[in-house]
């Protein structure tokens, strides 16, 4: 079975420009998570999606947006890039919220120049 | 708010050498606690787990146990190997039913040399 597949693996993008991320979850998981790892730190959490609603946010700006998708794969998006928006996306899937294990994709890591 | 607490590393041992990892945190409610290891170049692989105070959660020859008492979440092996390298993030989830919303410490690099 395949696990968690992001895309792309490596993006370079100018100041002020808008990105999107993938997440493909693992056939048979309805939610999905969204995680910023900044170098040298652990993940943050960004948002939370199950069932196609959004379940929770992280204490992220509003340019941080996010969508599921009836297949339940995701879509990160980021509006007006930073240079502080370079990090590690992680988006992680699981079979449903609450105590269920979440499975890590390889992550996208976003360079912003 | 919630926040986890990890010892400072890198941390360097000798093949066969007994590790401790120190985790504390501060949490509303019950949480349940995690270890996660990211190896070179992947993405975060759950190590173990414990939801409920005194539960021990073990894998690989990891264990640790989840303390109320001392809010800790302390892990250890007993004998490291070269492949056990790797950075070790301790987490905890407190957002109850219908979320799953991990809080993560900044991860502690482990390395063990033969």
């Amino acid at each position: 079975d395949a696990g968690v597949t992001q895309s792309p693996t490596h993006l370079i993008k100018t100041r002020g420009q808008h990105v999107t991320l993938r997440c493909s979850p693992i056939s048979g998981h309805k939610s999905v998570s969204w995680y910023q790892q900044v170098l040298g730190q652990g993940p943050q959490f960004i948002f939370q999606y199950y069932e196609k609603e959004e379940r929770g946010r992280g204490n992220f700006p509003d340019r941080f947006s996010a969508r599921q998708f009836p297949n339940y794969s995701s879509e990160l998006n980021v509006n007006a890039l930073l240079l502080g928006d370079s990090a590690l996306y992680l988006c992680a899937s699981s079979w449903a919220t609450g105590n269920t294990e979440a499975f890590f994709g390889q992550g996208t890591r976003l360079t912003v120049v | 708010g919630n926040s986890v607490t990890q010892m400072e590393g890198p941390v360097t041992l000798s093949e066969e050498a007994f590790l401790t990892i120190n985790c504390t945190y501060t949490a509303t409610g019950y949480p349940s606690l995690f270890w996660y290891v990211q190896y070179p170049g992947e993405g975060l692989q759950l190590l173990l787990k414990a939801t409920k105070a005194d539960d021990k959660g073990s894998n690989k020859g990891f264990e640790a146990t989840y303390r109320k008492e001392t809010t800790s979440f302390h892990l250890e092996k007993g004998s490291v190997q070269v492949s056990d390298s790797a950075v070790y993030f301790c987490a905890l989830d407190s957002s109850g039913a219908g979320s799953y919303q991990l809080t993560f410490g900044k991860g502690t690099k482990l390395s063990v040399i033969p």
